[in-house]
């Protein structure tokens, strides 16, 4: 296994626009987690899944974005009628709720929004 | 509500030199704390998890340590090469069982 994936890398779009993220977590892994990063912060906490349930969402999490994780697996993120404050890196983590439950990170998706 | 500090923001050190990367939080009931290495334009990579019972872990040249009553973790850096040079991020698992992080330190190391 080679890890936490996401794709796209790199995205650009038109305010207004809907957007898609695809995360696949480590295989074995049955939590996965989206976090948000804006340049020289800190990542922010957007939502998490167990297996296939959404258990959590921030409050920065607004009515526009929506997140699924159908069969447990890979997951999506959406956002919809994108704005530019949406412009940010766009992080995944997956990890096995055993022991230390260490978060292991893909390369994100960085957003611009114009 | 928990809130991470990281001081500096950025620091620039000659190659070679041994240093220290501090991380502040400010409720002390925290599961554990971890240090993670972010490269440019990239995702982030853990370093070093500390479980609130312990004081300390190392991994080769790398030191972190836990003072949860104070409110503090630092992350020492031994013999530093200039290949270290990356964002260094602390987050803490609070009673949520969240992960609030803090917003790095960005090291340079010059060759």
């Amino acid at each position: 296994d080679t890890g936490v994936s996401q794709d796209p890398r790199h995205k650009i779009t038109k305010r207004g626009q809907n957007v898609t993220f695809r995360c696949d977590p480590i295989s074995e892994h049955n939590r996965l987690y989206w976090y948000r990063q804006t340049l020289g912060q800190g990542p922010e906490f957007l939502t998490y899944f167990q297996n296939e349930a959404q258990l959590e969402k921030s409050r920065l999490l607004s009515d526009r974005f929506s997140a699924e994780r159908p069969k447990g697996s890979f997951s999506t993120l959406e956002i919809q009628r994108t704005e530019q404050g949406d412009s940010a890196m766009y992080l995944c983590a997956s990890s096995l709720v055993q022991g230390r439950e260490t978060q292991y990170f893909g390369p994100g998706t960085r957003l611009l929004v114009l | 509500k928990q809130e991470v500090t990281q001081i500096p923001a950025a620091l620039s050190v000659p190659e070679g030199e041994n240093l220290v990367l501090n991380c502040s939080f400010t409720d002390s009931a925290i599961y554990n704390l971890q240090w993670f290495r972010q490269d440019p334009g990239k995702g982030l990579t853990s370093l070093l998890l500390i479980q609130s019972s312990q004081r300390e872990q190392t991994s080769g040249r790398l030191n972190a340590s836990l003072d949860k009553s104070s409110g503090r973790s630092t992350l020492y850096i031994a013999a530093s090469q200039p290949g270290d040079s990356a964002t260094y991020l602390c987050a803490v698992k609070d009673s949520n069982y969240q992960l609030i992080w803090g917003a790095g330190t960005k090291l340079i190391i010059k060759p």
